[in-house]
């Protein structure tokens, strides 16, 4: 089975600094991509993570630990449209092609 | 205009009756994806395709069909809508690959479906 693991809710202040944090224990994986959701909207790409470490992408970051199952999107400079969700997925390549299983999502609030 | 897109936006339909959601890009990806989501639940996928004429099932496909007779279409039919199946349904796309899946995948706008 499946099981990928986010922290249903979280609050930072405009300007800090916050990390979601994202487990997942999966049957195959080839990458883990983070996507943001804003109420009412579709999801946006935001990061993808093959290899382990750190990609950085202006305010955003995300790391990977392939062996420990884990990574972590990291949100610098937070803003008031900050404000979403946060949905991490694991990207399997299957006999019937590429799939995207995805965690719960972390709604985020950002406070003044 | 260039992009993903969902037909209707928004549906209420009656317990038993068959609906007909509509999904189209102009990308000419060759897969597409329809997920629905609901709280506490996230975001699940119900069938996929890696090119027309071939679909597969995702995690949730009871009740629901899908056909690709074109690279640009893939609609969802719910054959007999129940009240379980009132959710937000997602349709996605993407041109990744084994060799390139960084693209990620683009979604539509969402349909929001209520089964009364």
């Amino acid at each position: 089975g499946q099981n990928i693991d986010q922290p249903t809710e979280m609050t930072a202040t405009e300007g800090a600094i916050v990390q979601i944090n994202c487990t997942y224990q999966t049957s195959g994986f080839n990458g883990l991509f983070w996507y943001q959701q804003h109420a009412g909207e579709a999801p946006t790409f935001l990061s993808y993570n093959v290899l382990d470490g750190l990609e950085e992408k202006g305010r955003f970051s995300s790391f990977l630990s392939r062996s420990k199952g884990y990574s972590y999107l990291l949100l610098k400079e937070l803003q008031m449209k900050d404000s979403a969700s946060y949905l991490c997925a694991v990207y399997r390549v299957t006999g019937g092609g590429n799939k995207l299983t995805f965690g719960t999502g972390t709604q985020l609030k950002v406070e003044l | 205009d260039a992009g993903i897109t969902q037909s209707p936006r928004y549906k209420i339909t009656e317990t038993g009756r068959q609906v007909t959601l509509m999904c189209h890009q102009t990308w000419s990806h060759s897969y597409m994806f329809w997920y629905r989501q609901d709280l506490g639940h996230g975001l699940r996928l119900i069938y996929y395709s890696a090119a027309a004429d071939i679909t597969d099932k995702g995690e949730v496909p009871d009740g629901y069909v899908v056909s690709r007779s074109k690279t640009e279409n893939f609609p969802l039919t719910l054959e007999s809508a129940t009240r379980s199946q009132t959710s937000v349904y997602f349709c996605a796309s993407s041109p990744s690959s084994y060799r390139d899946p960084g693209a990620g995948q683009y979604f539509g706008p969402g349909t929001r479906l209520t089964v009364t």
